[in-house]
Protein backbone atom coordinates (compact mmCIF):
# COMPACT_ATOMS: atom_id res chain seq x y z
CA UNK A 1 0.00 0.00 0.00
CA UNK A 2 3.21 2.51 -0.37
CA UNK A 3 2.76 3.49 3.11
CA UNK A 4 -0.23 6.05 2.38
CA UNK A 5 -3.59 6.73 4.46
CA UNK A 6 -6.59 8.97 4.59
CA UNK A 7 -8.73 9.57 7.44
CA UNK A 8 -11.84 9.98 7.29
CA UNK A 9 -12.84 6.99 4.97
CA UNK A 10 -16.10 7.95 4.91
CA UNK A 11 -17.60 11.12 5.88
CA UNK A 12 -21.39 12.25 5.96
CA UNK A 13 -21.88 16.15 6.14
CA UNK A 14 -24.63 18.98 5.64
CA UNK A 15 -24.69 21.23 2.87
CA UNK A 16 -22.47 24.63 3.88
CA UNK A 17 -20.00 22.95 6.14
CA UNK A 18 -16.33 22.76 5.97
CA UNK A 19 -14.92 19.63 5.57
CA UNK A 20 -11.03 19.26 5.79
CA UNK A 21 -9.63 15.53 4.47
CA UNK A 22 -6.40 14.77 5.33
CA UNK A 23 -3.74 12.37 3.41
CA UNK A 24 -0.41 11.23 5.13
CA UNK A 25 2.75 9.08 3.68
CA UNK A 26 5.37 7.81 5.37
CA UNK A 27 7.66 7.07 2.44
CA UNK A 28 8.97 10.85 1.92
CA UNK A 29 7.43 11.30 -1.38
CA UNK A 30 7.86 14.74 -2.74
CA UNK A 31 5.31 14.87 -4.78
CA UNK A 32 1.46 14.62 -3.96
CA UNK A 33 -2.18 15.04 -5.49
CA UNK A 34 -5.43 15.10 -4.40
CA UNK A 35 -8.16 13.53 -7.27
CA UNK A 36 -11.85 13.02 -6.91
CA UNK A 37 -13.64 9.92 -8.51
CA UNK A 38 -17.10 10.29 -9.82
CA UNK A 39 -19.17 7.74 -12.44
CA UNK A 40 -17.93 8.09 -16.01
CA UNK A 41 -16.05 10.80 -15.30
CA UNK A 42 -12.55 8.38 -13.98
CA UNK A 43 -9.73 10.69 -11.94
CA UNK A 44 -9.67 13.86 -12.05
CA UNK A 45 -6.88 16.39 -10.57
CA UNK A 46 -8.37 18.65 -7.58
CA UNK A 47 -5.09 20.33 -6.59
CA UNK A 48 -1.30 18.94 -6.04
CA UNK A 49 1.94 19.69 -4.29
CA UNK A 50 5.91 19.41 -5.58
CA UNK A 51 6.93 20.19 -2.11
CA UNK A 52 6.47 21.81 1.48
CA UNK A 53 3.83 25.11 1.00
CA UNK A 54 4.27 24.32 -3.10
CA UNK A 55 1.03 23.56 -4.36
CA UNK A 56 -1.04 24.38 -8.15
CA UNK A 57 -4.47 23.66 -9.16
CA UNK A 58 -5.32 20.96 -10.50
CA UNK A 59 -8.53 20.71 -13.55
CA UNK A 60 -11.06 20.78 -10.66
CA UNK A 61 -10.23 23.29 -8.16
CA UNK A 62 -13.01 25.40 -7.78
CA UNK A 63 -14.21 24.91 -4.27
CA UNK A 64 -11.44 23.25 -2.94
CA UNK A 65 -8.13 24.57 -0.88
CA UNK A 66 -5.43 22.34 -0.06
CA UNK A 67 -2.08 23.23 2.12
CA UNK A 68 1.10 21.31 2.99
CA UNK A 69 3.21 22.34 5.66
CA UNK A 70 5.67 18.88 6.24
CA UNK A 71 6.13 16.50 3.34
CA UNK A 72 4.41 13.84 5.13
CA UNK A 73 0.64 15.49 5.10
CA UNK A 74 -1.59 17.31 2.57
CA UNK A 75 -4.72 18.39 3.42
CA UNK A 76 -7.55 18.75 1.26
CA UNK A 77 -10.25 21.50 2.88
CA UNK A 78 -13.89 22.17 1.16
CA UNK A 79 -14.63 25.51 2.36
CA UNK A 80 -18.51 25.63 2.58
CA UNK A 81 -19.38 21.93 1.21
CA UNK A 82 -22.13 21.77 -1.49
CA UNK A 83 -23.74 18.19 -2.88
CA UNK A 84 -21.61 18.55 -5.88
CA UNK A 85 -19.09 17.43 -4.25
CA UNK A 86 -20.21 14.55 -3.05
CA UNK A 87 -17.47 11.92 -4.24
CA UNK A 88 -14.85 9.52 -3.96
CA UNK A 89 -11.47 11.59 -2.53
CA UNK A 90 -8.00 10.14 -3.61
CA UNK A 91 -4.90 11.28 -2.22
CA UNK A 92 -1.60 10.11 -4.48
CA UNK A 93 1.45 10.75 -3.87
CA UNK A 94 5.31 9.74 -5.99
CA UNK A 95 8.52 10.56 -6.23
CA UNK A 96 7.92 12.80 -9.34
CA UNK A 97 5.20 13.28 -12.30
CA UNK A 98 6.73 11.23 -15.01
CA UNK A 99 6.76 7.94 -12.34
CA UNK A 100 4.06 5.71 -10.57
CA UNK A 101 1.66 7.86 -8.41
CA UNK A 102 0.80 5.51 -5.19
CA UNK A 103 -2.92 5.81 -4.59
CA UNK A 104 -4.70 5.82 -0.80
CA UNK A 105 -7.55 3.48 0.13
CA UNK A 106 -10.01 6.82 -0.72
CA UNK A 107 -12.32 9.03 1.21
CA UNK A 108 -16.63 8.54 0.48
CA UNK A 109 -17.33 11.74 1.30
CA UNK A 110 -21.58 12.46 1.20
CA UNK A 111 -22.82 16.14 1.26
CA UNK A 112 -26.51 16.24 2.31
CA UNK B 1 -4.07 21.39 -21.15
CA UNK B 2 -4.13 17.55 -21.98
CA UNK B 3 -6.88 15.46 -23.06
CA UNK B 4 -7.21 11.68 -22.85
CA UNK B 5 -9.72 9.72 -24.80
CA UNK B 6 -10.20 6.12 -23.74
CA UNK B 7 -12.48 3.47 -25.76
CA UNK B 8 -14.42 1.77 -25.22
CA UNK B 9 -15.92 2.47 -21.91
CA UNK B 10 -16.51 -1.16 -21.15
CA UNK B 11 -15.61 -4.86 -22.54
CA UNK B 12 -16.72 -7.87 -22.18
CA UNK B 13 -14.52 -10.68 -23.29
CA UNK B 14 -14.44 -14.77 -22.74
CA UNK B 15 -11.83 -15.86 -20.27
CA UNK B 16 -8.89 -16.91 -22.44
CA UNK B 17 -9.49 -14.41 -25.41
CA UNK B 18 -7.61 -11.26 -25.64
CA UNK B 19 -8.60 -7.46 -24.10
CA UNK B 20 -7.51 -4.51 -26.16
CA UNK B 21 -8.00 -1.10 -24.11
CA UNK B 22 -7.17 1.70 -26.52
CA UNK B 23 -6.24 5.80 -25.51
CA UNK B 24 -5.64 8.87 -26.93
CA UNK B 25 -3.82 12.21 -26.43
CA UNK B 26 -3.88 15.72 -27.35
CA UNK B 27 -0.51 16.94 -25.65
CA UNK B 28 2.19 16.18 -28.08
CA UNK B 29 4.40 16.97 -25.48
CA UNK B 30 3.45 14.46 -23.21
CA UNK B 31 5.97 11.89 -22.43
CA UNK B 32 4.92 9.28 -19.70
CA UNK B 33 1.41 7.22 -20.28
CA UNK B 34 0.95 4.57 -17.41
CA UNK B 35 -1.98 1.98 -16.79
CA UNK B 36 -3.91 1.65 -13.53
CA UNK B 37 -6.05 -0.63 -12.42
CA UNK B 38 -9.08 -0.21 -10.22
CA UNK B 39 -10.81 -3.37 -8.51
CA UNK B 40 -14.25 -2.54 -6.94
CA UNK B 41 -14.02 -0.49 -3.46
CA UNK B 42 -10.12 -0.81 -4.20
CA UNK B 43 -7.46 2.32 -5.07
CA UNK B 44 -6.16 2.43 -8.55
CA UNK B 45 -2.97 0.41 -8.95
CA UNK B 46 -0.50 0.86 -11.66
CA UNK B 47 0.13 -2.07 -13.85
CA UNK B 48 2.39 -1.42 -16.46
CA UNK B 49 3.81 2.04 -17.84
CA UNK B 50 5.46 3.49 -21.19
CA UNK B 51 7.62 6.26 -22.27
CA UNK B 52 8.10 7.93 -25.16
CA UNK B 53 11.34 6.44 -26.56
CA UNK B 54 9.72 3.44 -26.24
CA UNK B 55 7.04 1.46 -28.55
CA UNK B 56 6.13 -1.32 -26.65
CA UNK B 57 6.66 -3.01 -23.55
CA UNK B 58 5.77 -6.39 -22.04
CA UNK B 59 4.82 -7.81 -18.46
CA UNK B 60 3.84 -11.47 -18.61
CA UNK B 61 0.14 -10.69 -20.36
CA UNK B 62 0.15 -7.20 -20.36
CA UNK B 63 1.87 -5.47 -23.06
CA UNK B 64 1.33 -1.75 -23.55
CA UNK B 65 2.56 -0.11 -27.24
CA UNK B 66 2.41 3.52 -28.19
CA UNK B 67 2.57 5.33 -31.44
CA UNK B 68 3.82 8.93 -31.02
CA UNK B 69 2.92 10.40 -34.24
CA UNK B 70 -0.42 9.38 -33.88
CA UNK B 71 -0.82 9.99 -30.21
CA UNK B 72 -2.33 6.97 -29.06
CA UNK B 73 -1.50 4.02 -26.77
CA UNK B 74 -3.30 0.55 -26.71
CA UNK B 75 -3.44 -1.60 -23.09
CA UNK B 76 -3.41 -5.77 -24.45
CA UNK B 77 -4.21 -8.78 -21.93
CA UNK B 78 -3.73 -12.06 -23.46
CA UNK B 79 -5.53 -14.90 -22.47
CA UNK B 80 -7.20 -12.79 -19.81
CA UNK B 81 -8.64 -14.63 -16.64
CA UNK B 82 -11.85 -13.43 -14.04
CA UNK B 83 -9.41 -11.53 -11.64
CA UNK B 84 -8.51 -9.20 -14.22
CA UNK B 85 -12.36 -8.51 -14.42
CA UNK B 86 -11.81 -4.32 -12.96
CA UNK B 87 -11.82 -0.96 -14.28
CA UNK B 88 -8.98 0.09 -16.21
CA UNK B 89 -7.67 3.55 -16.35
CA UNK B 90 -4.76 5.17 -19.20
CA UNK B 91 -3.46 8.66 -18.22
CA UNK B 92 -0.74 10.83 -19.66
CA UNK B 93 1.56 13.45 -18.26
CA UNK B 94 1.85 16.97 -18.80
CA UNK B 95 4.41 19.46 -17.06
CA UNK B 96 3.18 23.08 -15.65
CA UNK B 97 4.29 24.85 -12.88
CA UNK B 98 7.61 22.82 -11.94
CA UNK B 99 6.24 19.87 -11.71
CA UNK B 100 4.01 16.92 -13.43
CA UNK B 101 0.01 16.02 -13.80
CA UNK B 102 -1.25 12.64 -14.87
CA UNK B 103 -4.06 13.31 -17.16
CA UNK B 104 -6.63 10.44 -16.88
CA UNK B 105 -8.91 9.01 -19.27
CA UNK B 106 -12.67 7.85 -17.96
CA UNK B 107 -12.12 4.64 -17.48
CA UNK B 108 -12.91 1.28 -19.05
CA UNK B 109 -15.24 -1.42 -17.26
CA UNK B 110 -13.66 -4.83 -18.47
CA UNK B 111 -15.81 -8.11 -17.84
CA UNK B 112 -13.85 -11.39 -18.10
CA UNK B 113 -16.70 -14.02 -18.53
CA UNK B 114 -16.05 -17.54 -16.81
Amino acid sequence: DAGITQSPRHKVTETGTPVTLRCHQTENHRYMYWYRQDPGHGLRLIHYSYGVKDTDKGEVSDGYSVSRSKTEDFLLTLESATSSQTSVYFCAAGTSGVNEQFFGPGTRLTVL
Amino acid sequence: GENVEQHPSTLSVQEGDSAVIKCTYSDSASNYFPWYKQELGKRPQLIIDIRSNVGEKKDQRIAVTLNKTAKHFSLHITETQPEDSAVYFCAASSSGAGSYQLTFGKGTKLSVIP
